[in-house]
């Protein structure tokens, strides 16, 4: 069966910090990787998708990136926090025209 | 491009009373429609999906939902709230080809009032 592994499930980060949420798939190859961010009463908001190893799409530009090393790894990353940069991330997997399956959640807070 | 209303950000219902959850979307081509529901701090679980069979969609936990595409609505409903069903609600479009990411709504606040 197939499972997503999202860490960690929470992190307080100081602002300017580096920052390092890591998205992994099992039990299926090739599929949409896709990272939203959650903040209170905006819903979710889509931040980057990846539909191969290398390809990203930018959604929002800010401050955050991302990286596909690996067919099931998708990685958000900043180089320096800011505070607005805190909210609830969300990695999910799809196959084309499929459900979207989503990891438990990362409660980033920045201070 | 998609998009999806979510009409009332925040809905509160007796416990046995009738669940409405309002989605309407916008879509220029066959689209498929979710719905997901979140308890808090946790991430989003699928409670049903119309994808072009029968308009009306039967999910988990007693919900369902009817595709009506004169109205372009996908409304979420139960019969009779439990409070088990306090959460929060996401209605989501994607196009039915292609690697075009889900797009969601801004959700809606459940609560039962018992």
């Amino acid at each position: 069966s197939q499972t997503i592994h999202q860490w960690p499930a929470t992190l307080v980060q100081p602002v300017g910090s580096p920052l390092s949420l890591e998205c992994t798939v099992e039990g299926t190859s090739n599929p949409n990787l896709y990272w939203y961010r959650q903040a209170a009463g905006r819903g979710l908001q889509l931040l980057f998708y990846s539909v191969g190893i290398g390809q990203i799409s930018s959604e929002v530009p800010q401050n955050l990136s991302a990286s596909r090393p690996q067919d099931r790894q998708f990685i958000l990353s900043s180089k320096k926090l800011l505070l607005s940069d805190s909210g609830f991330y969300l990695c999910a997997w799809r196959v084309t025209g499929g459900r979207a399956f989503f990891g438990q959640g990362t409660r980033l807070t920045v201070v | 491009a998609q998009s999806v209303t979510q009409l009332g950000s925040h809905v509160s219902v007796s416990e046995g009373a009738l669940v409405l959850l309002r989605c309407n979307y916008s879509s220029s081509v066959p689209p498929y429609l979710f719905w997901y529901v979140q308890y808090p701090n946790q991430g989003l679980q699928l409670l049903l999906k119309y994808t072009s069979a029968a308009t009306l969609v039967k999910g988990i936990n007693g919900f369902e939902a009817e595709f009506k595409k004169s109205e372009t609505s996908f409304h979420l409903t139960k019969p009779s709230a439990h409070m088990s069903d306090a959460a929060e609600y996401f209605c989501a479009v994607s196009e039915r080809t292609g690697n075009t990411p889900l797009v969601f709504g801004k959700g809606t606040r459940l609560s039962v009032i018992a």
